[in-house]
C-alpha cells in the first residue's frame, strides 16, 4: 500500500513550457486534491475531484488544468509555465466522509520555473 | 485573506517541556479543525483533530483545544521530544471536504 505517489520529485522549467504532474492512489478514494505550497505560506488549494469524472476549481486554479479520468489517477496540467508557479506541489486524497474525513498527502513536487 | 492564521512562525522548546502551537482563525462557519505536521522533503502527515462541538481531544501526547467564542485553537505537546521538530500545519474544513491551512509554525525541540 503505497498511499498517494507523485512524480516527478523535481524539476526546472523554462518560461512557457508545459508538463503534467502525475499524481495517484491506491487507498480507493474519492476524493482527490492538488495544492500548491510558497516558501513561508500555507498549502493553498488548486483543483480538486469527488470522483471520477468530476472535478472543480479552488482557490487559486488560473494557469492549471486537471482531469480525472480514473479513481486512482489526478494529473495536474500546467501550460506556458510562468515563474509565479515556481512551488511545492502537493496532491492529497481522502476517502470523502462526512464527518471526520482526513486527507492523505503525496510527497510533493518541486517545480522552478526559469 | 486569510482565514487561518499562525501568528508564530517559529517556536523553540527544550526536550521534556511543553510545546504550544496557537492557530486563529475568522470565518464561523469552519465546522472541524485539523492539525498536520510536516517534516522537510515530505508531505504533510495527519496529527490530530477536533469537531466544532468539542472543546478538547486527546492523543497520547497531543492534545488539541478549542475556543469557540474565541475563534482560537492550539495544540499542546507535552512531553516534547527532538522528533517533534517539524512543522505543523493548522487546517479547517469548510464546504463538504475543503480545507483552509495556516501559514504555518516551525518547531524545534532541543535536546
Amino acid at each position: 500500500n503505497a498511499g498517494v505517489t507523485q512524480t516527478p520529485k523535481f524539476r526546472i522549467l523554462k518560461i512557457g513550457q508545459s508538463m503534467t504532474l502525475q499524481c495517484t492512489q491506491d487507498m480507493n478514494h474519492n476524493y482527490m486534491y492538488w495544492y500548491r505550497q510558497d516558501p513561508g505560506m500555507g498549502l493553498k488549494l488548486i483543483y480538486y475531484s469527488v470522483g471520477a469524472g468530476i472535478t472543480d476549481k479552488g482557490e487559486v486554479p488560473n494557469g492549471y488544468n486537471v482531469s480525472r479520468s480514473t479513481t486512482e489517477d489526478f494529473p495536474l496540467r500546467l501550460e506556458l509555465a510562468a515563474p509565479s508557479q515556481t512551488s511545492v506541489y502537493f496532491c492529497a486524497s481522502s476517502p470523502g466522509l462526512a464527518g471526520t474525513d482526513t486527507q492523505y498527502f503525496g510527497p510533493g513536487t518541486r517545480l522552478t520555473v526559469l | 485573506d486569510q482565514q487561518v492564521k499562525q501568528n508564530s512562525p517559529s517556536l523553540s522548546v527544550q526536550e521534556g517541556r511543553i510545546s504550544i502551537l496557537n492557530c486563529d482563525y475568522t470565518n464561523s462557519m469552519f465546522d472541524y479543525f485539523l492539525w498536520y505536521k510536516k517534516y522537510p522533503a515530505e508531505g504533510p502527515t495527519f496529527l490530530i483533530s477536533i469537531s466544532s462541538i468539542k472543546d478538547k481531544n486527546e492523543d497520547g501526547r497531543f492534545t488539541v483545544f478549542l475556543n469557540k467564542s474565541a475563534k482560537h485553537l492550539s495544540l499542546h505537546i507535552v512531553p516534547s521530544q527532538p522528533g517533534d521538530s517539524a512543522v505543523y500545519f493548522c487546517a479547517a474544513r469548510y464546504a463538504g471536504n475543503m480545507l483552509t491551512f495556516g501559514g504555518g509554525t516551525r518547531l524545534m525541540v532541543k535536546p
